[in-house]
């Protein structure tokens, strides 16, 4: 029972375009949602989160969207940068339980 | 600021030796969570803990058991090591409260092959 899916294993994308990654979740008991980013051979770093509370959240060149209804999120890079290629999984948590579910990740890889 | 610190970084088991992941984090974070990755896939919960003495599990625990006696460490035992255990461990923490702030800690993993 895959709770958090990220159903595009891969991405690829011109420099300087946008990166749209998106995850979808099951349970509704999830109340905020973080994105991670992940090279090879080191821990996830985090990049930005989002609270059910918001549907919007922006930093810099990231921006994390949320749709409860559809529940679904996404991850927006404008612009994107080779140095931005990596893994990026995206995550539910409950702040309930404590428990935080990962999705399965996309590898982006953003050409010069 | 260590953050958090993983040992071994690599582990090569025999089927059916046992083994124990160190996690320890100096943050004093109360949440503390085990991960594994297996190649190509996304993190699988096994363990995680609210607090010292409170220990829950996660999607994948099967094969493994947690302890909590403080709040700086959350080991990780493996007592019959099969070689589907063969993953890379993270161990992450996080501040009560802190869920979107700064987000979860992760260490730099522990690469385990059991053979």
């Amino acid at each position: 029972d895959q709770q958090v899916k990220q159903n595009s294993p891969s991405l690829s994308v011109q420099e300087g375009r946008i990166s749209i990654l998106n995850c979808d979740y099951t349970n509704s008991m999830f109340d905020y949602f973080l994105w991670y980013k992940k090279y090879p051979a080191e821990g996830p770093t985090f990049l930005i989160s989002i609270s059910s509370i918001k549907d919007k959240n922006e930093d810099g060149r990231f921006t994390v969207f949320l749709n409860k209804s559809a529940k679904h999120l996404s991850l927006h890079i404008v612009p994107s940068q080779p140095g931005d290629s990596a893994v990026y999984f995206c995550a539910a948590g409950s702040s309930n339980t404590g428990k935080l579910i990962f999705g399965q990740g996309t590898t982006l890889q953003v050409k010069p | 600021n260590a953050g958090v610190t993983q040992t071994p970084k690599f582990r090569i088991l025999k089927i059916g030796q046992s083994m124990t992941l160190q996690c320890t984090q100096d943050m004093n974070h109360n949440y503390m969570y085990w991960y594994r990755q297996d190649p190509g896939m996304g993190l699988k919960l096994i363990y995680y803990s609210v607090g010292a003495g409170i220990t829950d599990k996660g999607e994948v625990p099967n094969g493994y058991n947690v302890s909590r006696s403080t709040t700086e460490d959350f080991p990780l035992r493996l007592e019959l090591a099969a070689p589907s255990q063969t993953s890379v461990y993270f161990c992450a923490s996080r501040r009560s409260g802190a869920e979107t702030t700064n987000g979860y800690t992760f260490g730099s993993g522990t690469r385990l092959t059991v053979v």
